[in-house]
Order: structure tokens, then sequence, then C-alpha cells
């Protein structure tokens, strides 16, 4: 079975870090891009970010809202996505999912999110 | 712009159908997919490309795309429809990964 589980959320400070994870299982990790979304309570889904497979080096793209501040890397051996976020601000308190990113095309191109993890819990507050 | 609008609420009565729709400049170029979200449970993918439905997702779910607007249309709307439905976007470069603002479904 495919599956994505994170972990690592939690109250965390304004201006202090946090790291999240998420571990992958059931499929070939390195092969896949890995994105980060984020829900804010009551609120729509944001992306946050995502790092691409090993075909496409391990770069990454960032939502202007949190670039600068936090950082996504991967570490394939262990089929493990993580999700650096430093400097948080209390409008960073969300649900972080974790996601498995797939793309097609068929006349047009697309890309679309086929696994989701539950997602964590991230409070910052004082 | 790379913006995605949805209306954000919708009702239906059981068993008839609805449409959700989502607009955007980008549509143009890109399929959209769609997601199905139920309270205190990460989305579900429902339809992507074309009409592409994954394992496990009714066939009362289905995906069409016209000029700028992409439609998940339900035929015979169930109980276990009603949710917040989100259209979702992401164009090659990575630049523009967007979701629109979701459409609180109510089943009458």
């Amino acid at each position: 079975e495919v599956q994505l589980v994170e972990s690592g959320g939690g109250l965390v400070q304004p201006g202090r870090s946090l790291r999240l994870s998420c571990s992958g299982s059931g499929f070939s990790f390195g092969d896949y891009t890995m994105s980060w979304f984020r829900q804010a309570p009551g609120k729509g889904l944001e992306w946050v970010g995502f790092i691409r497979g090993k075909a496409y080096d391990g770069t990454t793209e960032y939502a202007a809202s949190v670039r600068g501040r936090f950082t996504i890397s991967r570490d394939d051996s262990q089929s493990i996505a993580y999700l650096q976020m430093d400097s948080l601000k209390t409008e960073d308190t969300a649900m972080y999912y974790c996601t498995r990113d797939r793309s097609g095309w068929e006349r047009y191109d697309y890309y679309y999110i086929d696994v989701w993890g539950k997602g964590t819990t991230v409070t910052v507050s004082s | 712009s790379s913006e995605l609008t949805q209306d954000p609420a919708v009702s239906v009565a059981l068993g008839q159908t609805v449409r959700i729709t989502c607009q955007g400049d980008s549509l143009r170029s890109y399929y959209a997919s769609w997601y199905q979200q139920k309270p205190g449970l990460a989305p579900v993918l429902v339809i992507y490309g074309k009409n592409n439905r994954p394992s496990g997702i009714p066939d009362r779910f289905s995906g069409s795309s016209s000029g700028n607007t992409a439609s998940l249309t339900i035929t015979g709307a169930q109980a276990e429809d009603e949710a917040d439905y989100y259209c979702y976007y992401r164009d090659s470069s990575g630049t523009h990964v967007v979701f629109g603002g979701g459409t609180k479904l109510t089943v009458l």
C-alpha cells in the first residue's frame, strides 16, 4: 500500500524553527516529486513547496509566502522528505500535508496529487 | 493571472446532478485536477487530466474543460458527496501551483 506519514508538528513560538518529516512507503520514493501543502484552520489549501525527484536532481520550488524561510530536502535512501521551517510566524499555523505528485499529457499538460498524508498540525503561538 | 476561482457554496437535491466550476486563464493551457475534502480528513483526488478517475472513485464523478473553465460534475449526488471540493493546477515550470478557493457542496 502506498502511504505517506507526516510527523514533527507541534506548538512553537514565533521566530523559532521546526522540522517536519514525511515518510513514504509502498513506492519508489526517489522517482517522485514530493510536495508540502498546508491548510490554516477553516481555510483553503495552500501550496508550500516541492522537491523534484532524482531524475531532476532534487531541485526545489517554493511559494512566495515561505521562500527564504522554509527549506525542503529529501533522503531517498530513507524514503523521507523534510520541511525545515525557520523564522516561523503566527500565520504559519496550519495542518501541513505531504503529497506525492504526478503528471501527464492529454493534449494539455496536467499535474495532480495522487497520494496525501494525514497531515501534522503546526501551531505558532507565544 | 494564475488564480483559480470557484463558487464558495453550491447545493444539490439528493439524486440530482450538480456541476462545480473553476475558472482561470491558465486552464486554457493546463487541465485542472479535483479534490474532495471532508471535515477533519485529508483531501482525496477525484478527477485528473482530461477526465480520469482514480480507482475507487464512483463513476458519478466526471470532469470536463472548456476555454478557461474546468468543471466537476456529480451525476446523481449522494449524501456522502457532501464535502468541500477544490480545483488545482500546476504549470510545467513549477512557478505557479494553485488551488481554487474551494466549493462547499451541500446535498439536500
